[in-house]
């Protein structure tokens, strides 16, 4: 089975501030890698897939980055919006979440 | 729109059984790659089953042999069975949609809550 390592667990942050969140698989996934934004008591829902392709209507300050094993998610300036929780996704060999990183306000 | 609903969770006591139903609207099941995914409460997600477009359909090794996962195109409806369940089912379940077995899961449900206790 693909393991995925995100780092960090948490992150504290301020609005306007530049946030990356970095995950990792235990082999090579190609690009086949998403990124998923969840709110308390909501679905979780698509921004990033293949690595670096924005979902339909999600805000261009998301962008993401990386193949093979290591992949960034990047949020160019925090919005009020984006206080959340993102999930990793490899659909390389079957489908495989990250454990989450929890955005918070600093 | 589309729209994916799940219903039919609740309460059953370990080693009970629920069946799990996913409505979907604004486009045809039989089309896509179609997922449920579950969260234990205060945890992450974890992929449960799929079902090909083609009717295959595979499981995560905690539910195989315990979980089925069928198919009604002409309700286009998606069903969860779950048998022999145990505390751990306890999840809030979503179904998921995605265009391949190689395609992130672009629309989701907005769950439906399982807890299994005596």
């Amino acid at each position: 089975d693909i393991r995925m390592t995100q780092s960090p667990s948490t992150l504290s942050a301020s609005v306007g501030d530049r946030v990356i969140i970095t995950c990792r698989a235990s082999q090579s996934i190609s690009s086949y890698l998403g990124w998923y934004q969840q709110k308390p008591g909501k679905a979780p829902k698509l921004l990033i897939y293949k690595a670096s392709n924005l979902e339909g209507g999600v805000p261009s300050r998301f962008s993401g980055s990386g193949s093979g094993t290591e992949f960034t998610l990047t949020i160019s300036s925090l919005q009020p919006d984006d206080f959340a929780t993102y999930y990793c996704q490899q659909y390389h060999s079957f489908w495989t979440f990250g454990q989450g990183t929890k955005v918070e306000i600093k | 729109e589309v729209q994916l609903v799940e219903s039919g969770g609740g309460l059953v006591q370990p080693g009970g059984s629920l069946r799990l139903s996913c409505a979907a609207s604004g486009f045809t099941v039989s089309n896509y790659y179609m997922n449920w995914v579950r969260q234990a409460p205060g945890t992450g997600l974890e992929w449960v089953s799929i079902f090909y477009s083609d009717g295959r359909t595979f499981y995560a090794d905690s539910v195989r042999g315990r979980f089925t996962f069928s198919r009604d195109t002409s309700k286009n409806t998606l069903y969860l069975q779950m048998h022999y369940m145990t505390v751990e089912d306890t999840a809030v379940y979503f179904c998921a949609r995605a265009s391949s077995d190689l395609d992130a899961f672009d629309i989701w449900g907005q769950g439906t809550m399982v807890t299994v206790s005596s």
